[in-house]
């Protein structure tokens, strides 16, 4: 059972717009909640997080935005560029515990 | 520099060997994981250790075994490979609390033939 639901699996978007991924949690325990970014044939790398205290987080050109009462959190990266090319995974965890990752989502950034 | 390194990009092995798989953190993290990433399916976790010789079932231990006799070196064992075990394996590490920053490898593609 996927603890936390992504979507969507794959994204294209053209250069300077922007990017939308969306996951969504059931577990009320949830109280961490990072986005990590993987460029092939690397591991992933901590993009950003965010904790259920505040509704939302902006570093650069991405942005966490929680929404606690829907139990949905979503990353938006402005100004999508080309770089931005990678597999993202929202992932969630509870005080002390393992993380929970999303299936992953694919973008593609178009020049 | 944060590193995470694991002992093979690429292993091709046959069903029913016993694979090793090594990975060695240099940032002195308490917390080492085991992941298993497929398409469509994200990261699932297979086992961790928040300590040298203790272990954690995490998801999906079932066909794995782990071995952790230093801090900065964490093996997953497959003891008899199966086909339906063909991934990508990543460790990760972290430092004391487990809501902290996981530092990946850049993972070991395995196929079982």
């Amino acid at each position: 059972q996927q603890q936390v639901k992504q979507s969507p699996q794959s994204l294209i978007v053209q250069k300077g717009g922007i990017s939308i991924i969306n996951c969504a949690y059931e577990n009320t325990a949830f109280d961490y909640f990072p986005w990590y970014q993987q460029f092939p044939g690397k591991g992933p790398a901590l993009l950003i997080a965010i904790r259920p205290d505040v509704s939302e987080k902006k570093e650069g050109r991405f942005t966490i935005s929680f929404n606690k009462s829907a139990k949905q959190f979503s990353l938006h990266i402005m100004d999508s560029q080309p770089g931005d090319s990678a597999t993202y995974f929202c992932a969630a965890s509870p005080k002390g515990n393992q993380f929970y990752f999303g299936t992953g989502t694919s973008l593609t950034v178009i020049p | 520099d944060v590193k995470v390194t694991q002992s093979s990009r690429y292993l091709v092995k046959r069903t029913g060997e016993k694979v090793f798989l090594e990975c060695v953190q240099d940032m002195d993290h308490e917390n080492m994981f085991w992941y298993r990433q497929d398409p469509g399916l994200g990261l699932r976790l297979i086992y961790f250790s928040y300590d040298v010789k203790m272990k954690e079932k995490g998801d999906i231990p079932e066909g794995y075994s782990v071995s952790r006799e230093k801090k900065e070196r964490f093996s997953l064992i497959l003891e008899s490979a199966s086909t339906n075990q063909t991934s990508m394996y990543l460790c990760a590490s972290s430092p004391s609390t487990f809501q902290e920053t996981q530092y990946f490898g850049p993972g070991t593609r395995l196929l079982v033939l």
